[in-house]
């Protein structure tokens, strides 16, 4: 079967680092998303990586392994607007997106 | 970026009534449309991927009956909850993509369903 894992929530401090790990079991593969969904809001899109390596966006960066199956997200300098939920979805062979659960992000001042 | 649209923002019904929620891409066109629906703290479900001009699929265990979609044009997608149940209330989330599969699905600001 077609599996996401990643943690059901993290904790972090204001201005600190977090890293958000996510590992996949899929039939094929085609890219992997990160999206950012706050309560009650609809997600929106931060990265997509369909080669290994890191993207780097702003406060923003994104790692894929796709030997490992593992994928991270790393937010820095947070702010206490970062406090939300972080998906990670992988695009299988048949193109379609398989949705881990989502990581669900506290930010203490 | 590309805009999707979702009308209504929220709705109340009465158990056994009929909703209709639209998708629209406003500045695009969307090739494939998708059906989400979020229970709280849950992860985002598909319910179906329809292609303009054809017939949506549904995942298993999804009614397509009680679920009706239609995507009647490059920019609008209906998705009509029949006779709908308290089980039902949930947030209906609609995403848009342009051409190839590998694109970026572009998502609504969904909506969220109350039935009593």
């Amino acid at each position: 079967g077609q599996n996401i894992d990643q943690p059901t929530e993290m904790t972090a401090t204001e201005g600190a680092i977090v890293q958000i790990n996510c590992t996949y079991q899929t039939s094929g593969f085609n890219g992997l998303f990160w999206y950012q969904q706050h309560a009650g809001e609809a997600p929106t899109f931060l990265s997509y990586n369909v080669l290994d390596g890191l993207e780097e966006k702003g406060r923003f960066s994104s790692f894929l392994s796709r030997s490992k199956g593992y994928s991270y997200l790393l937010l820095k300098e947070l702010q206490m607007k970062d406090s939300a939920s972080y998906l990670c979805a992988v695009l299988d062979s048949n193109y379609q997106l398989i949705w881990g659960a989502g990581t669900k992000l506290i930010i203490k001042p | 970026g590309a805009v999707v649209s979702q009308h209504p923002s929220w709705v109340i019904c009465k158990s056994g009534t009929s909703v209709k929620i639209e998708c629209r891409s406003l500045d695009f066109q969307a090739t494939t449309m998708f059906w989400y629906r979020q229970f709280p703290k849950q992860s985002l479900m598909l319910m179906a991927t329809s292609n303009e001009g054809s017939k949506a699929t549904y995942e298993q265990g999804v009614e397509k009956d009680k679920f009706l979609i239609n995507h009647a044009s490059l920019t609008l997608s209906t998705l009509t909850v029949t006779s709908a149940h308290p089980e039902d209330s949930s947030f209906y989330i609609c995403s848009a993509r342009e051409g190839e599969s590998y694109n970026e699905q572009f998502f609504g600001p969904g909506t969220r369903l109350t039935v009593l």
